[in-house]
């Protein structure tokens, strides 16, 4: 069946290393990749999203990794910063369905000042 | 910055009873989306909504469930009879392209006793 879930429940990481948030996915029809952060009581905010032609994408402060072998994603955050303390969901869906999400469990991301 | 809006941010309602949770869309927007969150769990896909009827349903969204978009703002989801185990965080999204990139709301928790 399908499922999308994170390696770890909880990162803690201090201010101004890099954090590492991984992703295993296993339905492989799977072609479009998105993580979502989620403040304490707010909604999801997308973050960044990488489709399966690629397997870098980079944004502002973020990098998305995606690996189709052994179907694994990652969100790389460069210079944690106390404002990127949320929960982290990575998402998948397929082309042409693209709004029905299947997301992960979440990672939980502390900061430590 | 355009935002989606959730009415109520909480409600209490006795088992059995009927509830409604009303959105406002960001207003370019095209795509709706009802999705929940069980308190510490995933967010779940409930439904989908493009061109005033469902495009995808999940297996949670049953009889109990509808949605409607009656004058064009408003985006409601209304279960009919609710269950404890109704008890969640619902969030409304909206997207203006079949994207994965979508909008949250701050979501309306809903609390069933």
């Amino acid at each position: 069946g399908e499922s999308v879930g994170l390696h770890l429940p909880t990162l803690s990481v201090q201010e101004g290393d890099n954090s590492i948030i991984n992703c295993a996915y296993s339905n492989s029809a799977s072609d479009y990749f998105i993580w979502y952060k989620q403040e304490s009581g707010k909604g999801p905010q997308f973050i960044i999203d990488i489709r399966s032609n690629m397997d870098k994408r980079q944004g502002q402060r973020v990098t998305v990794l995606l690996n189709k072998t052994v179907k694994h994603l990652s969100l790389q955050i460069a210079a944690t910063q106390p404002g990127d303390s949320a929960v982290y969901f990575c998402a998948e869906t397929r082309s042409g369905n693209t709004g029905k999400l299947i997301f992960g469990q979440g990672t939980t991301l502390q900061v430590k000042p | 910055e355009p935002e989606v809006t959730q009415t109520p941010s909480h409600q209490v309602t006795q088992m059995g009873q009927e509830v409604i949770l009303r959105c406002v869309p960001i207003s370019n927007h095209l795509y709706f989306y009802w999705y929940r969150q069980i308190l510490g769990q995933k967010v779940e896909f409930l439904v989908s909504f493009y061109n005033n009827e469902i495009s995808e349903k999940s297996e949670i969204f049953d009889d109990q469930f509808s949605v409607e978009r009656p004058d064009g703002s408003n985006f409601t989801l209304k279960i009919r009879s609710t269950k404890l185990e109704d008890s969640a965080m619902y969030f409304c999204a909206g997207g203006a392209m079949n994207t994965g990139e979508l909008f949250f709301g701050e979501g309306s928790r809903l609390t069933v006793l």
